[in-house]
This record gives structure tokens, C-alpha cells and sequence, in this order.
């Protein structure tokens, strides 16, 4: 049973670029929550998608936006990327939106370790 | 607006037992996890409250106090490898889905 992967592990820019992380859900999820996690700090919620819809949004610029596919996967995309971007970026899958209250239903990825130059 | 307070840093001796808390205000309560950290990894679940009282799970138990705002996450028998970073996150919901807002975390040095 494949557990949430996201691609890349690693990814270095420099500051204006553009970047897209991808994410997919655990076998059986159907909603996708994206997460930044700066050095030293808990996640911070950037959005959710479930049935290819932003369904939440946290505190993020309009620079940040998203994608879902019919195969639930996800795509997170920044565009002007700043230097305050650089943090590791957390995806985690859930099932339905009511799914995530649940104990043990949100699984996060590996992350993408992002660095803006 | 959601807010959730624990503190920085905590050191702790192994087999020894620490207690880490952690405060929140919040509307929509749907419930509190704490999650389990190691640098550079992605955090992994370790307990979920979302009525009053205690859970236990192995050496590692959590308590919640919905009346108060608090929960907190006790280790007992730490051992080197518990050295992580301890995430308190609260679920609240709003416009007919979920969300979970985590506090900045915990980091906690076991030391022999």
C-alpha cells in the first residue's frame, strides 16, 4: 500500500523563478492538504483540494496556487518565488474533506525541501 | 482566528518521563493531535483527543481539556531516539471542511 510521495526531494531556485511540487495521495485518499514548513516553525495550511476544487485556503498570496487531477494526485505552484519561500513543503492526503478529523486519517509525505537563491 | 502556544525547547533525561503542554484558542473544535517530528522528516502521527481526559498509547499518552484550552503530551521511559520535535495541531472546522493548524512545535533533547 503506496504511502504519499511527492517529487521533488530536493529543489534549488533562485528568487523571480517560478517552481511546481507534485503530490500523490495515499491509495484510498481523495483529499490533498499542502503545508510550509519554515526552519524551526510548525506547518502552516496553504490550501486543501478535494474533488479538483481549492476547498480551504490558508494565509498564502495569490503566488501560491494549485492543481488536483482526476487521479486525486496534486501540484503545488509558486510563482515569484521569494527568499522567505525557502522551507520544506509538506503534502498530506486524507479521505473526504470530513475525513481529516479523524485520528490517523492525515498522512503527510516525505516533503520538498525548497531553496530560493 | 486560531492560536496554539507550547513551548520551544525542553531537555529531558532518558528514562526519565516529560510532560510537554500545549494551549490553544480556537472556534470550531473538532479536535487535537500531536505529532512526532525528527529534523528534516515528515511528522508522523502520534495521538489524537478529541473528548476530554486521557489516551493512552504505549509510552506515550495525551490529555485534553476542552473547558481549558490544554492538552498536553506525556513520554514516559524516554529513550535517545524520542530527541524530536513535538507538534501540537488543533482541527477546526469552516465552510463545510476541515483544517488543521499546527503550533510552531516543541524540540526536545534527551540527554544520557
Amino acid at each position: 500500500d503506496a504511502g504519499v510521495t511527492q517529487s521533488p526531494t530536493h529543489l534549488i531556485k533562485t528568487r523571480g523563478q517560478q517552481v511546481t511540487l507534485r503530490c500523490s495521495p495515499k491509495s484510498g485518499h481523495d483529499t490533498v492538504s499542502w503545508y510550509q514548513q519554515a526552519l524551526g516553525q510548525g506547518p502552516q495550511f496553504i490550501f486543501q483540494y478535494y474533488e479538483e476544487e481549492e476547498r480551504q485556503r490558508g494565509n498564502f498570496p495569490d503566488r501560491f496556487s494549485g492543481h488536483q487531477f482526476p487521479n486525486y494526485s496534486s501540484e503545488l505552484n509558486v510563482n515569484a518565488l521569494l527568499l522567505g519561500d525557502s522551507a520544506l513543503y509538506l503534502c498530506a492526503s486524507s479521505l473526504g474533506l470530513a475525513g481529516v478529523r479523524s485520528q490517523d486519517t492525515q498522512y503527510f509525505g516525505p516533503g520538498t525541501r525548497l531553496t530560493v537563491l | 482566528g486560531q492560536n496554539i502556544d507550547q513551548p520551544t525547547e525542553m531537555t529531558a533525561t532518558e528514562g526519565a518521563i516529560v510532560q510537554i503542554n500545549c494551549t490553544y484558542q480556537t472556534s470550531g473544535f473538532n479536535g487535537l493531535f500531536w505529532y512526532q517530528q525528527h529534523a528534516g522528516e515528515a511528522p508522523t502521527f502520534l495521538s489524537y483527543n478529541v473528548l476530554d481526559g486521557l489516551e493512552e498509547k504505549g509510552r506515550f499518552s495525551s490529555f485534553l481539556s476542552r473547558s481549558k484550552g490544554y492538552s498536553y503530551l506525556l513520554l514516559k521511559e524516554l529513550q535517545m531516539k524520542d530527541s524530536a520535535s513535538y507538534l501540537c495541531a488543533v482541527i477546526a472546522s469552516g465552510a463545510g471542511s476541515y483544517q488543521l493548524t499546527f503550533g510552531k512545535g516543541t524540540k526536545l533533547s534527551v540527554i544520557p
